[in-house]
């Protein structure tokens, strides 16, 4: 399994406060993901960054921002959190070689805003 | 744009029947179409992958796709269901022309499979 660990698992936080979710990967791979899966949704991309300090947006980047300040860790922050955002968050990472290449996935983590 | 459509949010068969699981496709370039995997409570895995050097793809688990570009289909199957083929399957898109976007998939809605004894 390649190395990734998300954190926290689970969390449960109320409407308005920040979250910070936290990817850390061992593999030295380039590129790094954040995903959000819905029911009906599948999976839709918020941010990704393609290398230290360079991110940019997905599909469903609003309410969301990221960091990247080292090329093991990828910080995912919703500033002010609201219901819409209870989801299930997953970490991806893949090597940046090719456009074809596999994505590594996290375990995920359970998001609840009360 | 890019989108990908499962036919099918709960798929239902018995075990030693066969698989069957649908995924439409829309692309204005020449896609790389996936499937992934996801068993409860864990994350996503790679079943196989089209990158256009066969249009009959197989995977591991012995799961295989065939790409039918008349048909804008990417379906996957497999001869015999097994217990522990049971979990979610979603289809996804890419394009080789994304330029930098490497690994930037558009994923399906997913089909949650279910194996009966």
């Amino acid at each position: 399994d390649a190395g990734i660990t998300q954190s926290p698992r689970h969390k449960v936080t109320e409407t308005g406060t920040p979250v910070t979710l936290r990817c850390h990967q061992t593999e030295n791979h380039r590129y790094m993901y954040w995903y959000r899966q819905d029911p009906g949704h599948g999976l839709r991309l918020i941010h990704y960054s393609y290398g230290v300090k360079d991110t940019d947006k997905g599909e469903v980047s609003d309410g969301y921002s990221v960091s990247r300040s080292k090329t093991e860790d990828f910080l995912l922050t919703l500033e002010s959190a609201t219901s819409s955002q209870t989801s299930v968050y997953f970490c991806a990472i893949s090597e940046g070689r090719t456009t074809n290449e596999k994505l590594f996935f996290g375990s995920g983590t359970q998001l609840s805003v009360l | 744009a890019q989108s990908v459509t499962q036919l099918g949010s709960h798929v239902s068969v018995s075990e030693g029947a066969l698989v069957l699981l649908r995924c439409n496709y829309s692309s204005s370039v020449p896609p790389y179409l996936f499937w992934y995997v996801q068993y409860p409570n864990q994350g996503l895995q790679l079943l196989l992958k089209y990158t256009s050097a066969a249009t009959l793809v197989k995977g591991i688990n012995g799961f295989e796709a065939e790409f039918k570009k008349s048909e804008t289909s990417f379906h996957l199957t497999k001869p015999s269901a097994h217990m522990s083929d049971a979990a979610e399957y979603f289809c996804a898109v890419t394009s080789p022309l994304s330029g930098t976007s490497y690994g930037k998939l558009t994923f399906g809605q997913g089909t949650i499979l279910t194996v009966h004894p």
